[in-house]
């Protein structure tokens, strides 16, 4: 079972590249979100989706955009990266009727220079 | 807006030893809390959860938590953890009520557990 997917792993950007986080699942839920972890700070919601067109944000929004065409994906997108957005995104997904039940991804580890 | 506190920064015991990771929340309606782990270099996976019914609930890898709702607290337990349990646990509290299409969950910022063999 593939699950929550991440792409890439690893990436390093310079200060105002622009670049775009993948996510894909392949459970069929409903709930899709993005969350940032960093040091100190635990998890914090960028962006949600409840479903394909769908999108409101979270607790983190600046900076980042996020779009659901499908039901399977989520991509995250940095219009212009800033070396306060370095750190390592996540990827959750949960079926609707059990929202907090998530399942990650293995993450994206961002460096901004 | 939700908080979750979790007291200790980082915890070191040898193994065998009794384990307890405290966890508060903020906000006095009904509420879904849960525990997650990360193993070094590894994703978050749900460890347990509590939704209703019996405070006492129990997780994977002979964990288990107590709500208490006097207390807002929701503290994570294990009578004897080994070197395997060494991760870094988050406790997360949702409202129910908020509807599917505003369902936030909040993290408290974490615990490192490191267990010496």
């Amino acid at each position: 079972n593939a699950g929550v997917t991440q792409t890439p792993k690893f990436q390093v950007l310079k200060t105002g590249q622009s670049m775009t986080l993948q996510c894909a699942q392949d459970m069929n839920h409903e709930y899709m979100s993005w969350y940032r972890q960093d040091p100190g700070m635990g998890l914090r919601l960028i962006h949600y989706s409840v479903g394909a067109g769908i999108t409101d944000q979270g607790e983190v929004p600046n900076g980042y955009n996020v779009s659901r065409s499908t039901t399977e994906d989520f991509p995250l997108r940095l219009l212009s990266a800033a070396p306060s957005q370095t750190s390592v995104y996540f990827c959750a997904s949960s079926y609707s009727k059990f929202p907090g039940e998530l399942f990650f991804g293995e993450g994206s580890r961002l460096t901004v220079l | 807006a939700q908080s979750v506190s979790q007291h200790n920064h980082h915890v070191i015991l040898s193994e065998a030893a009794s384990l307890e990771l405290g966890c508060n929340y903020s906000y006095g309606g009904t509420v879904n809390l849960f525990w997650y782990v990360q193993y070094p270099g590894q994703h978050l996976q749900l460890l347990l959860k509590y939704f209703s019914g019996d405070p006492l609930v129990k997780g994977i890898k002979g964990f288990e938590a107590e709500f208490i709702k006097s207390k807002f607290s929701f503290n994570l337990r294990k009578p004897s953890v080994q070197w395997s349990d060494t991760a870094e646990y988050f406790c997360a509290a949702g409202d129910p009520y908020s509807g599917a299409g505003s369902y936030q969950l909040t993290f408290g910022k974490g615990t490192k557990l490191s267990v010496i063999p």
